[in-house]
């Protein structure tokens, strides 16, 4: 079963820049690396998606280094509104590269 | 346009009640994914449907669960004898596809609050 590692908790203040790492060492070949946002009461919400080197939109980059085994989330310049859970998934080799297991995600709290 | 849409809101049930919670995806994803969620919890899997059939089960409980996704569009997720344990927010997600790769981004709706007294 692929897995993700990422931390519990993270704290940050206004202004900064937040980079989130998330492991997968046993991403397969095929798998794209996928981020979601979380709010209290919300679903999850998309945020970026990458294969490999830089991906950029309006609201987030991702990093992921050559080998694949990890991947940075970095959100420029946070807001108190960026306080959420941000979860990182990978495919799920025994089930066809399916991106569908969560793990706890990392609690991302801004502070002013 | 319209995003994925879950409904009701919220429930409230007795213990040993049967339920059934109802997703209406984005028009024309193929894909459609159901999770629970607990308090503190990431999401989890439940099951996801390819169209009408149901694709990978393996996330489901045990067999009180059940869920239909008859015209491959809107889908029930029906619960009968709920437990205490089944209370969580069931959260209902679509896709363009399932393939595992760039176009299985899943764009999840609000969820049903279920709770079993």
């Amino acid at each position: 079963l692929a897995k993700t590692t990422q931390p519990i908790s993270m704290d940050s203040y206004e202004g900064q820049e937040v980079n989130i790492t998330c492991s997968h060492n046993n991403i397969a070949t095929n798998d794209y690396i996928t981020w979601y946002q979380q709010f209290p009461s919300q679903g999850p919400r998309f945020i970026i998606q990458g294969y490999k080197t830089k991906v950029t939109n309006e609201v987030a980059s991702l990093f992921i280094p050559a080998d694949r085994k990890s991947s940075t989330l970095s959100l420029p310049r946070v807001s108190l509104s960026d306080t959420a859970v941000y979860y990182c998934l990978v495919g799920d080799e025994e089930n066809y590269g399916q991106n569908f297991v969560f793990g706890p995600g990392t609690r991302l709290s801004v502070l002013p | 346009g319209a995003g994925v849409s879950q409904t009701p809101s919220n429930k409230v049930t007795e213990k040993g009640k049967y339920v059934e919670l109802r997703c209406d995806p984005i028009s024309g994803h193929t894909a459609l994914y159901w999770y629970r969620q607990s308090l503190g919890q990431g999401p989890e899997f439940l099951i996801y449907f390819q169209g009408t059939g149901a694709a990978d089960d393996s996330g489901l409980p045990n067999d009180r669960f059940f869920a239909v996704r008859p015209e491959g569009s809107v889908s029930t997720l029906k619960i009968q004898r709920t437990e205490r344990g089944d209370s969580a927010v069931y959260l209902c997600a679509s896709s363009l596809t399932a393939s595992g790769g760039h176009t299985d981004t899943q764009y999840f709706g609000p969820g049903t609050r279920l709770t079993v007294l």
